[in-house]
């Protein structure tokens, strides 16, 4: 099946830092990546939906100048949590699509603890 | 994106069939039935999706009602490993291919 990598798969940092996480499709050529992220038991919640080659478009509530989203290939996308305080300790989880009627295909997340 | 409704936790005897039902009463009729799985930790594993027609693969069967408004994900022989989260998903489709999760089914599978 198609394979999504997900780097890094954990991070732990200090208030102020900001994090890149990335994305990428290792056998398929993904038209579009979405962003997750996803609180202790609870599900996962969409972010941003990521076009290669375009801006981004942002879920309601989610700030698009704390949550940058980078998509300059068909394979890869990045996601940097600027300026991270303890609040955005999350799990966040990308996924890859890349052809119509066929399903996501997800990362295996990323664990951020800011201290 | 059509919104679905799962019971939150079933239990299933290991070697059993486990039967997780799903109602999506609102799909329109060009979005999927998506059905995935996360464990602990982990990213979401695809199991199966189909848009009118049962399907079956390796790892499950999908029955979906004729009216569409609900389906049925089968794992056949539940083993200790199927122990997971299971989401149903309606959507993938208005072109922006966007999924939204509901809360699942937590599934135990009981030696």
């Amino acid at each position: 099946g198609a394979v999504v990598s997900q780097h890094p798969s954990r991070v732990i940092c200090k208030s102020g830092t900001s994090v890149k996480i990335e994305c990428r499709s290792l056998d398929f050529q993904a038209t579009t990546m979405f962003w997750y992220r996803q609180f202790p038991k609870q599900s996962l919640m969409l972010m941003a939906t990521s076009n290669e080659g375009s801006k981004a478009t942002y879920e309601q509530g989610v700030e698009k100048d704390k949550f940058l989203i980078n998509h300059a290939s068909l394979t890869l996308s990045t996601l940097t949590v600027t300026s991270a305080h303890p609040e955005d300790s999350s799990f966040y989880i990308c996924s890859a699509w890349g052809d119509s009627n066929q399903p996501q295909h997800f990362g295996d997340g990323t664990r951020l603890s800011i201290l | 994106d059509a919104k679905t409704t799962q019971p939150p936790s079933m239990d299933c005897a290991e070697g059993r069939a486990a039967n997780l039902p799903c109602n999506h009463s609102t799909i329109s009729g060009n979005e999927y039935v998506y059905w995935y799985r996360q464990i602990h930790s982990q990213g979401p594993q695809y199991i199966i999706h189909g848009l009118k027609n049962n399907e079956t693969n390796e790892m499950a069967s999908l029955i979906i009602t004729e009216d569409r408004k609900s389906s049925t994900l089968i794992l056949p022989h539940a083993t200790l490993r199927d122990t997971a989260v299971y989401y149903c998903i309606a959507g993938g489709a208005s072109g922006t291919y966007k999924y939204i999760f509901g809360t699942g089914t937590r599934l135990k599978v009981l030696a």
